[in-house]
């Protein structure tokens, strides 16, 4: 089944603590990209990656790393989280970016930083 | 900078009312244009989507969207609504030949049964 998967679909973390947020897609999809979305602001593209060690910063990259070094993988990485981390955060894969594609989102990642 | 704007937070509409929510976006060039749903507790998922051609774009579930050029408008329609159309509905622009989205803030839609 072509999926998106995320994990830890759950968590509860406290500042500071390092935390990473896997994404995987099992479609071979070029492009991934991360999401953050809080109530009345929608989604915001964190960061988004084209293809295997090809990554660049969304609208709100700040306090958030990646890494595309396989091209199923891209996990979100917290340096050190804060509570204006808190938020739900989906993970998205599309074929390319050619007009045509669909983006397919996976169930999203709530993270809550005390 | 561009953005996408869903002017109607929440929506309450009893079952079989039409429903139309607005989207409009700044963008001066070639846009393309998406409908999300997000059924509680779920994923997002694509209800339509236009690139070129024909304005008027269906999609699944009776769902239907117009481009309006001139309006900078992809507002989403369903004559008739149902209980299980109760979810968030997100708009979203794509400028051709970057990979960047950028999503309005949603509406909320609630279906009276």
């Amino acid at each position: 089944e072509a999926q998106v998967t995320q994990n830890p679909r759950y968590l509860i973390t406290v500042t500071g603590k390092k935390l990473t947020v896997t994404c995987s897609q099992n479609m071979n999809h070029e492009y991934m990209s991360w999401y953050r979305q809080d109530p009345g602001l929608g989604l915001r593209q964190i960061y988004y990656s084209m293809n295997v060690e090809a990554t660049d910063k969304g609208d709100v990259p700040e306090g958030y790393k990646v890494s595309r070094k396989e091209k199923r993988n891209f996990p979100l990485i917290l340096e050190s989280p804060s509570p204006n981390q808190t938020s739900l955060y989906f993970c998205a894969s599309s074929p390319t970016m050619r007009p045509g594609n669909t983006i397919y989102f996976g169930e999203g990642s709530w993270l809550t930083v005390v | 900078a561009q953005s996408v704007s869903q002017h109607n937070h929440h929506v309450i509409l009893s079952e079989a009312a039409s429903l139309e929510l607005g989207c409009n976006y700044s963008y001066g060039g070639t846009v393309n244009l998406f409908w999300y749903v997000q059924y509680p507790g779920q994923h997002l998922q694509l209800l339509l989507k236009y690139f070129s051609g024909d304005p008027l774009v269906k999609g699944i579930k009776g769902f239907e969207a117009e481009f309006i050029k001139s309006k900078f408008s992809f507002n989403l329609r369903k004559p008739s609504v149902q209980w299980s159309d109760t979810a968030e509905y997100f708009c979203a622009v794509n400028l051709p030949g970057t990979y960047k989205y950028i999503f309005g803030t949603g509406t909320r839609l609630k279906v009276l049964a």
